[in-house]
């Protein structure tokens, strides 16, 4: 199975703040990448698929690079609604999906 | 698009429960579709997913051979039949479809499955 990687598992930062959030694959997976937001008691929502395309609705904020086996998801200018615990997800391998252990971002 | 869960509860172990996700506003017949799952205050574990005619089924490890996922594409609505049941599957289960990429662009509110005596 292909494992996933997040850091930090937790992040503080205040609004304002540009912070990065690193996922790593334990193989390449090209770019079947993909970045989802969760709040409690809510769904997951996605933000970035396929590495680095914004997902309809999404703030331009947001962005998503990387290739191969290394992934970033950059947030910039922090906004109060943005204080969630992030999740990487990768498709690579069909239908034997995995998601990363998640990064929790705290005011 | 609409996906809403149902089917949860409290089991004791080696029980079962079917889960059913109801789905609405798009080509249901042309989707795979997939279960995930969340202990909760834990992170996100894919369980299950099928193919958009039903043909070809997915399953993690953990759940291989106790779990059963199915369609009906004439209902639009996604099954998840679980048997022997484990403390350990205890979790909010999440309906979810994916779009072109294949990153999951539409979820339920999830259906919470308790596993205890």
């Amino acid at each position: 199975d292909i494992q996933m990687t997040q850091s930090p598992s937790s992040l503080s930062a205040s609004v304002g703040d540009r912070v990065t959030i690193t996922c790593r694959a334990s193989q390449s997976i090209i770019t079947y990448l993909h970045w989802y937001q969760q709040k409690p008691g809510q769904a997951p929502k996605l933000l970035i698929y396929t590495a680095s395309t914004l997902q309809s609705g999404v703030p331009s904020r947001f962005s998503g690079s990387g290739s191969g086996t290394d992934f970033t998801l950059t947030i910039s200018n922090l906004q109060p609604e943005d204080f969630a615990t992030y999740y990487c997800q990768q498709t690579f391998s069909t239908f034997m999906y995995t998601f990363g252990q998640g990064t929790k971002l705290e005011l | 698009v609409q996906v809403s869960e149902s089917g949860g509860g409290l089991v004791q172990p080696g029980g079962s429960l079917r889960l059913s996700c109801v789905t609405s506003g798009f080509n249901f017949n042309s989707y795979t579709l997939n279960w995930v799952r969340q202990i909760p205050g834990k992170g996100l574990q894919w369980v299950s997913g099928i193919s958009s005619s039903g043909a070809s089924t997915y399953y993690a490890d953990s759940v291989k051979g106790r779990f059963i996922i199915s369609r009906d594409n004439s209902k639009s609505t996604l099954y998840l039949q679980m048997n022997s049941l484990r403390d350990e599957d205890s979790a909010v289960y999440y309906c979810a479809k994916p779009n072109d990429g294949e990153a999951l662009d539409s979820w339920g509110q999830g259906t919470l499955v308790a596993v205890s005596s």
